[in-house]
């Protein structure tokens, strides 16, 4: 079956501008996640999802960032005004069940957002 | 979350057996050994998880030790795809993730 979708899969801004990235998570799962990832770095927590109710949002960097889910099925993490160091590639992880289990997370590939 | 310590890079003969090692000294009795790795360009992907008793599927072998302070993740016959960023990882849930740096393993032909 289809996985995780993540689109665009690159975007390039101008400093100060608003970004949307979508995630597309696999149908029925429960639990979606929001990574950052820089550079030769790890991916790092910002936002967890349990259907519609975003439960931890204590990884966004700054209030510049939001997340949404209000379907509980389709995600858009937004960035507004955004500023160089935001540059990162940003990776969705949808899970069957909820936070604390054992079901494994499914990425998507992640959008590369370079912002000039 | 307990933190990890891997080796930052390993090569390994195209395959040969790729033995990744990880520490984790301060695991808490209730955390599980999580792998992920991640090829270029794509996002993280599951491999195994175990908490006390070794651990084998299509993918890999987890040997945990006794004492839960180390694990090694077994990949028995590496390919040229094989090679990616491995990240180990412990939690007590699959879904509470601290990735760190990882290993870098590449499998040389």
């Amino acid at each position: 079956g289809a996985g995780v979708s993540q689109s665009p899969r690159y975007k390039v801004a101008k400093r100060g501008q608003d970004v949307a990235l979508r995630c597309d998570p696999i149908s029925g799962h429960v639990s979606l996640f929001w990574y950052q990832q820089a550079l030769g770095q790890g991916p790092e927590f910002l936002t967890y999802f349990q259907n519609e109710a975003q439960l931890d949002k204590s990884g966004l960097p700054s209030d510049r960032f939001f997340a949404e889910r209000p379907e509980g099925s389709v995600s858009t993490l937004k960035i507004q005004r955004t500023q160089q160091e935001d540059s990162a590639v940003y990776l969705c992880a949808s899970s069957l069940l909820v936070r604390k289990t054992n079901s494994p997370l499914h990425f998507g590939n992640g959008t590369r957002l370079t912002v000039t | 979350d307990a933190k990890t310590t891997q080796p930052p890079s390993m090569d390994c003969a195209e395959g040969r057996a790729a033995n990744l090692p990880c520490n984790h000294s301060t695991i808490s009795g209730n955390e599980y050994v999580y792998w992920y790795r991640q090829i270029h360009s794509q996002g993280p992907q599951y491999i195994i998880h175990g908490l006390k008793n070794n651990e084998t599927n299509e993918m890999a072998s987890l040997i945990i030790t006794e004492d839960r302070k180390s694990s090694t993740l077994i990949l028995p016959h590496a390919t040229l795809r094989d090679t990616a960023v491995y990240y180990c990882i412990v939690s007590t849930g699959a879904n509470n993730l601290f990735f760190g740096t990882g290993t870098r393993l590449t499998v040389i032909p």
